[in-house]
């Protein structure tokens, strides 16, 4: 099984800043990595998928990059409704599994 | 747009079965591949398992002994069952479109396994 790391646990901003948040995978899941944002109460929402590419409806300021074993979810500038949980998802080899979670909170 | 929604009784009594439907509107069920997810309340998310459109299906290796995943294309729905549940299994229930990512999802159904 596919292990995705995320880090940090928590990342504490102010809306205005860059957010980068980091998935790493165990072994290489090539470019078969996905986000989701989640927010309390709610399903997670698909922001991003084969690692850089923006569901329909997300906006700009979410980007993707990375492939192999190292992925980064950007943020350019946060909004308060950005303010969430955030989880990556592989794959690569049929059996889907997530990371952990990275909550962004407001500073 | 397609649109999801779980339905399934709300509590379970340990060692029984969990059963529980996904309901698909606004697009075929045969078109797409299908998804369950569970996750624990305050937790991560965890992948269950997939129903192909040829209806072979796809399971976590960690609970695979106990899930059995089915499509009924008359009624445009699939469906989960879990047995000999622990309270373990005590979840937020979502089922989700997978075309290889997860989009979109239901609203989730939260299951309690109490006596």
């Amino acid at each position: 099984e596919i292990v995705l790391t995320q880090s940090p646990a928590t990342l504490c901003l102010s809306p205005g800043e860059r957010a980068t948040l980091s998935c790493r995978a165990s072994q290489s899941v090539s470019s078969f990595l996905a986000w989701y944002q989640q927010k309390p109460g709610q399903a997670p929402r698909l922001l991003i998928y084969d690692a850089s590419n923006r569901a329909t409806g997300i906006p700009a300021r979410f980007s993707g990059s990375g492939s192999g074993t190292e992925f980064t979810l950007t943020i350019s500038s946060l909004e308060p409704e950005d303010f969430a949980v955030y989880y990556c998802q592989q794959r690569s080899d049929w059996v889907a599994t997530f990371g952990q979670g990275t909550k962004l909170e407001i500073k | 747009q397609v649109q999801l929604q779980e339905s399934g009784p709300g509590l379970v009594k340990p060692s029984e079965t969990l059963s529980l439907t996904c309901t698909v509107s606004g697009g075929s069920i045969t078109n797409y591949h299908w998804s369950w997810i569970r996750q624990p309340a305050g937790k991560g998310l965890e992948w269950i398992g997939r129903m192909f459109t040829s209806g072979s299906t796809k399971y976590n290796p960690s609970l695979k002994s106990r899930v059995t995943m089915s499509l009924d294309t008359s009624k445009n729905q699939f469906s989960l069952q879990l047995n000999s549940v622990t309270a373990a299994d005590t979840a937020v229930y979502y089922c989700a479109r997978d075309p290889y990512w997860f989009d979109p999802w239901g609203q989730g159904t939260l299951v309690t396994v109490s006596s």
